[in-house]
């Protein structure tokens, strides 16, 4: 597609229910990448894919997340057992292979709220 | 990858230039000078990137110091629009990810 796709845009989701966030990047961007964004902070990596392998999970704050991008392309973000401190933005960004390009194009994001 | 020092937040009118600088004193040879923005709600947005001389394009341009320590990016006449958290980076080119700090809000007024 033209953009990064992610979905939905909101979720509100209940302390202790799973979750999943969908992001399509855009078509032929091999890396795809995941931050989160707490309210008024700045951005947390997460996870990096390259192709369907995620070489880098090191910002993956607890085993409750995970994450995972079939046939190159879409990647899901799930988070189990959700906690209130697991609230934030979490947005999506995909590029050519990593060293190439002019770095990231992110998506809107999906705006999560636990309650 | 360096880490970088911006002010927090910068004033700016409107038709005016703005220049935001960033300290990266620790820059190695092979990391390059990174610049994205955030307008609110929405997610990041590439600007400019550049590894030792200046650079242009339709956005801003990026100025960076001979030593490479210090750069200033300028939006050459700022619009309302260009109110946004800005954010400086440096990383090795080949690298996986980027490392974003707590940037600069950038406070463009009428």
């Amino acid at each position: 597609g033209a953009g990064v796709s992610q979905s939905p845009s909101n979720k509100v989701t209940e302390k202790g229910k799973d979750v999943e966030l969908r992001c399509d990047p855009i078509s032929g961007h091999t890396a795809l990448y995941w931050y989160r964004q707490s309210l008024g902070q700045g951005l947390e990596f997460l996870i990096y894919f390259q192709g369907n392998s995620a070489p880098d999970k090191s910002g993956l704050p607890s085993d409750r997340f995970s994450a995972e991008r079939t046939g190159g392309s879409v990647s899901t973000l799930t988070i189990q057992r959700t906690q209130q401190e697991d609230s934030a933005v979490y947005l999506c960004a995909s590029s050519l292979p990593s060293g190439q390009g002019n770095g990231y194009t992110f998506g809107s994001g999906t705006r999560l709220t636990v309650v | 990858d360096a880490k970088t020092t911006q002010p927090t937040s910068m004033d700016c009118a409107e038709g005016r230039a703005a220049n935001l600088p960033c300290n990266h004193s620790t820059i190695s040879g092979n990391e390059y000078v990174y610049w994205y923005r955030q307008i609110h709600s929405q997610g990041p947005q590439y600007i400019i990137h550049g590894l030792k001389n200046n650079e242009t394009n339709e956005m801003a341009s990026l100025i960076i110091t001979e030593d490479r320590k210090s750069s200033t990016l300028i939006l050459p006449h700022a619009t309302l629009r260009d109110t946004a958290v800005y954010y400086c980076i440096v990383r090795r080119y080949n690298f996986n990810k980027f490392y974003f700090g707590s940037g600069t809000k950038l406070n463009v007024k009428p």
